[in-house]
């Protein structure tokens, strides 16, 4: 199985910071990536896919990015409805596989 | 409304079936295959395998062969997932999601459907 490695499993920023989340998979899954949003309380929602598309009504400060094993997800201004625990899965090869989540707190 | 309807609960004892149902609602049944991934308490997210609504063909994960059947009943445009031999591993919310017409990642999830396992 692809394993899938967020990092870190937590942060807390403040309202207007550029947050980076990493996700690194155990083999290329270029570009099979996907990102989501799980509110508390919620089910997940799609923000990302194919590593740096935005889903449609996703907020533009959202914006993926590829280099091969190394993914990453950016919120260029964090504001507080971003307060989400954020997942990426891969979709390259079965089975389905999703990172271990990173926590998006804020100051 | 663009919607996967799933029911809110169910407890089980261990070494029980269960078999939760998603209702599709706002698009055709057979357009898009269903996926089923679960979440445990505070804890991350795992694909379990999907069914195609159209020709009821499956695919599981691993883990979960042999435990797991997804079928689907296409007159109430609903979707099963129904998990055998349930232990408290098995306690967690199932989710239904759909795939994107892109294939592999999920554009749509239900609500989710709470599953404890307790005696």
């Amino acid at each position: 199985d692809i394993q899938m490695t967020q990092s870190p499993s937590t942060l807390s920023a403040s309202v207007g910071d550029r947050v980076v989340i990493t996700c690194r998979a155990s083999q290329s899954v270029s570009p099979w990536l996907a990102w989501y949003q799980q509110k508390p309380g919620k089910a997940p929602n799609l923000l990302i896919y194919k590593a740096s598309t935005l889903e449609n009504g996703v907020p533009s400060r959202f914006s993926g990015s590829d280099s091969g094993t190394e993914f990453t997800l950016t919120i260029s201004s964090l504001q507080p409805d971003d307060l989400a625990t954020y997942y990426c899965q891969q979709y390259e090869d079965y089975p389905r596989t999703f990172g271990q989540g990173t926590k998006v707190e804020i100051k | 409304q663009v919607q996967l309807v799933q029911s809110g609960a169910e407890v089980m004892k261990p070494g029980a079936s269960v078999k939760v149902p998603c209702k599709i609602s706002g698009y055709p049944f057979t357009a898009n295959y269903i996926n089923w991934v679960r979440q445990a308490p505070g804890l991350g997210l795992e694909w379990m395998g999907w069914i195609n609504p159209k020709t009821g063909s499956t695919n599981s994960a691993q883990k979960f062969q042999g435990r797991v059947t997804m079928t689907r009943d296409t007159a109430i445009s609903t979707v099963y997932m129904e998990l055998r031999a349930l232990t408290s591993d098995d306690t967690a919310i199932y989710y239904c999601v759909r795939e994107s017409d892109e294939i592999g990642f999920f554009d749509l999830w239900g609500r989710g459907t709470l599953v404890t396992v307790s005696s």
